[in-house]
């Protein structure tokens, strides 16, 4: 039981335009949601993060939007950059017994072309 | 500086044999996890700990274990119970209180190969 998805394995942009990666859940329970960023052969590293109290969060050229009723996210990268290039993964935390857990969907390989 | 490191990058084993990977973190966090990921896939739990002396399994808990006698250092043992080890292995720690505890640092992986 995939508790949360991302359904684009892959995403290609252009230098410049703008990057949108999606992430859906299926856990009510989940109140805290984060985008990790990947390179190959190496481990993940924080991007932002967005508590279930928001809607939105932004920190740059990032941005994470949160649709409670939806149970969607999605990181919104503007403009591109060819080193955003990386694996996306969205990841999701319940409280109570779980806190502190984190529920990673499969990735999305981005590729920004110059 | 203050990080996670995870040792050897790259490991090769025989089926059948037990193997240990190393992580040690000078963070000072509380909570350390372990995780896989394979092709295609993302992390999958397999155990983490929230203090010192205290382990609980995660998802994928089996033909695994690990041991906490130091808040530095989380080792996983890979047993020959494992039906597929051949993996990347990844290390993360996280401050184990307050609204930051969610946020997880991994260390660079060990990808494990067993023939």
């Amino acid at each position: 039981d995939q508790q949360v998805k991302q359904n684009s394995p892959s995403l290609s942009v252009q230098e410049g335009r703008i990057s949108i990666l999606n992430c859906d859940y299926t856990n009510s329970m989940f109140d805290y949601f984060l985008w990790y960023k990947k390179y190959p052969a190496e481990g993940p590293t924080f991007l932002i993060s967005i508590s279930s109290i928001k809607d939105k969060n932004e920190d740059g050229r990032f941005t994470v939007f949160l649709n409670k009723s939806a149970k969607h996210l999605s990181l919104h990268i503007v403009p591109s950059q060819p080193g955003d290039s990386a694996v996306y993964f969205c990841a999701a935390s319940a409280g109570g017994t779980s806190y502190g857990k984190l529920t990673f969907g499969q990735g999305t390989i981005l590729t920004v072309h110059p | 500086d203050g990080g996670i490191t995870q040792s050897p990058k790259y490991l090769f084993r025989k089926e059948g044999q037990n193997v240990t990977l190393s992580c040690e973190q000078n963070l000072n966090h509380d909570a350390m996890y372990w995780y896989r990921q394979d092709p295609g896939q993302g992390l999958r739990l397999i155990y983490y700990s929230q203090i010192v002396n205290d382990f609980q399994k995660g998802d994928i808990a089996e033909g695994y274990s690990v041991s906490r006698e130091k808040k530095e250092s989380f080792p996983l043992t890979v047993t020959s119970a494992q039906k597929n080890p051949t993996a990347f292995y990844l290390c993360a720690s996280s401050p184990e209180t307050g609204f930051m505890s969610y946020e997880q640092y991994f260390g660079p992986g060990t990808r494990l190969t067993v023939t």
